[in-house]
């Protein structure tokens, strides 16, 4: 079954940078894109960006452009998502999710979570 | 970017109650709408897919309709494992995928 498990909780300072992982499994991870979604505490889910798997192309949100980079390892089907420059209004549960093309496109797959506290 | 905004915000309901949540876009989407389902502390759930196409495994009392701006979400009996927010998301114009504020179902 199509699965994607992401790594555990991070505390990080303000100016650190935090990466994510996505471990996926169950599907061809080069057919799919992967999206990283963020939900600050009480607030909408927000895009951050998404990564073709196939040749790597990445898309970014303008809002995160600068400070967010999106890599995938295909020896180990995973997708990595790296914030820098840390503020702690971007404490946040972050998600992966992949992407079903289709007729039209939806975020079909998603991982569980990962908490990332930014606090000094 | 196009904006998506949902309404109401939140709802108060009773298990049995039919329920209906709706979707709009800034601009014509098509049919380029997915809902999704969030529990506390769960990531979201795909229900509804291209407007009204229904998620595998999903439960038949979900439906989803319209096209263009205007959306709607129906639960046409609410039980009580239904009790969560709501969002709508537009994949027409991507980047950026827009997602709606939510609306929270919770119990009467």
């Amino acid at each position: 079954q199509v699965q994607l498990v992401q790594s555990g909780a991070e505390v990080k300072k303000p100016g650190a940078s935090v990466k994510v992982s996505c471990k996926t499994s169950g599907y061809t991870f080069t057919s799919f894109a992967v999206h990283w979604v963020r939900q600050a505490p009480g607030q909408r889910l927000e895009w951050m960006g998404w990564i073709n798997t196939g040749n790597a192309n990445t898309k970014y949100s303008q809002k995160f452009q600068g400070r967010v980079t999106i890599t995938r390892d295909t020896s180990a089907n995973t997708a990595h998502m790296e914030l820098s420059s840390l503020r702690s209004e971007d404490t946040a549960f972050y998600y992966c999710a992949r992407y079903r093309l289709g007729a039209t496109g939806s975020l079909d797959y998603w991982g569980q979570g990962t908490l990332v506290t930014v606090s000094s | 970017d196009i904006q998506m905004t949902q309404s109401p915000s939140s709802l108060s309901a009773s298990v049995g109650d039919r329920v209906t949540i709706t979707c709009r876009a800034s601009q014509s989407i098509s049919n380029y709408l997915n809902w999704y389902q969030q529990k506390p502390g769960k990531a979201p759930k795909l229900l509804i897919y291209a407007a009204s196409s229904l998620q595998s495994g999903v439960p038949s009392r979900f439906s989803g309709s319209g096209s263009g701006t205007d959306f709607t979400l129906t639960i046409s009996s609410l039980q009580p494992e239904d009790f969560a927010t709501y969002y709508c998301q537009q994949s027409y114009s991507i980047p950026p995928v827009t997602f709606g504020p939510g609306t929270k179902v919770d119990i009467k």
